[in-house]
């Protein structure tokens, strides 16, 4: 299965600013997907994100707040703007290598103040 | 309403016990059906992986099994350790372009 290696692995942020959280896989992929998990409460897919192209959002998520690239078939970036405290979260990354394996980047825990 | 529903929502136990955590979904079609473990802080571990013709899958202490025609899933812990606290989400996939479906997890804490 990919490796992947998410960060960063925590901040804490200022309302109003943006953090911009990176994945690199170990090997090329196709998609990927950025995942945001509330306190209690289980992963809800933010979009897919491929090499190329923009980022497909799911409904509830936008491009002005969760701005997405995809540089290449290794990398992508979440950027979270104009953050809120109702944006604490920790947000996470996935690709899937076939169609059996999904793995998951560690998660970047974020706390907006 | 949640396509994939877990049970019970949290559950402590002491170590060296057993335990088995129920997973329901309606999701369909079904492509295949995934237990992940995540520790606190952390991204989810992938435990097993089923698809549809798979009955039981085994994992080190941790074995599921599957009723693709009743549509339930469950995850045995044996002989818990304190490693073992973590929350255990059950994942279903559809087709093969299909989103995963999640679960909201079960929170396990094992005692000493």
């Amino acid at each position: 299965s990919a490796v992947i290696s998410q960060k960063p692995s925590r901040d804490i942020c200022q309302r109003g600013t943006s953090l911009t959280i990176q994945c690199q896989v170990d090997s090329q992929v196709t998609m990927m997907f950025w995942y945001r998990q509330q306190p209690g409460q289980s992963l809800t897919l933010i979009a897919t994100a491929n090499q190329g192209s923009e980022a497909t959002y799911e409904s509830g998520f936008v491009i002005d707040k969760f701005p997405i690239s995809r540089p290449n078939l290794t990398f992508s970036t979440l950027t979270v703007s104009n953050m809120s405290p109702e944006d604490s979260s920790i947000y996470l990354c996935s690709v899937e290598v076939s169609n059996y394996g999904y793995t998951f980047g560690s998660g970047t825990r974020l706390t907006v103040v | 309403k949640n396509q994939v529903e877990q049970s019970p929502q949290s559950l402590i136990i002491l170590e060296g016990k057993n335990c088995t955590l129920q997973c329901n979904y309606t999701v369909s079609p079904f492509s295949n059906l995934r237990w992940y473990k995540q520790d606190t802080g952390r991204g989810p571990v992938s435990l097993t992986i089923m698809t549809f013709s798979e009955n039981t899958k085994s994992n080190g202490r941790y074995t599921a099994t599957l009723d693709a025609d009743t549509k339930q899933s469950s995850l045995h812990i044996t002989a818990s350790q304190l490693s073992d606290s973590a929350s255990y989400i059950c994942v279903v996939k559809t087709d093969s372009w299909g989103k995963l479906q999640f679960g909201a997890g079960t929170q396990v804490v094992v005692t000493p």
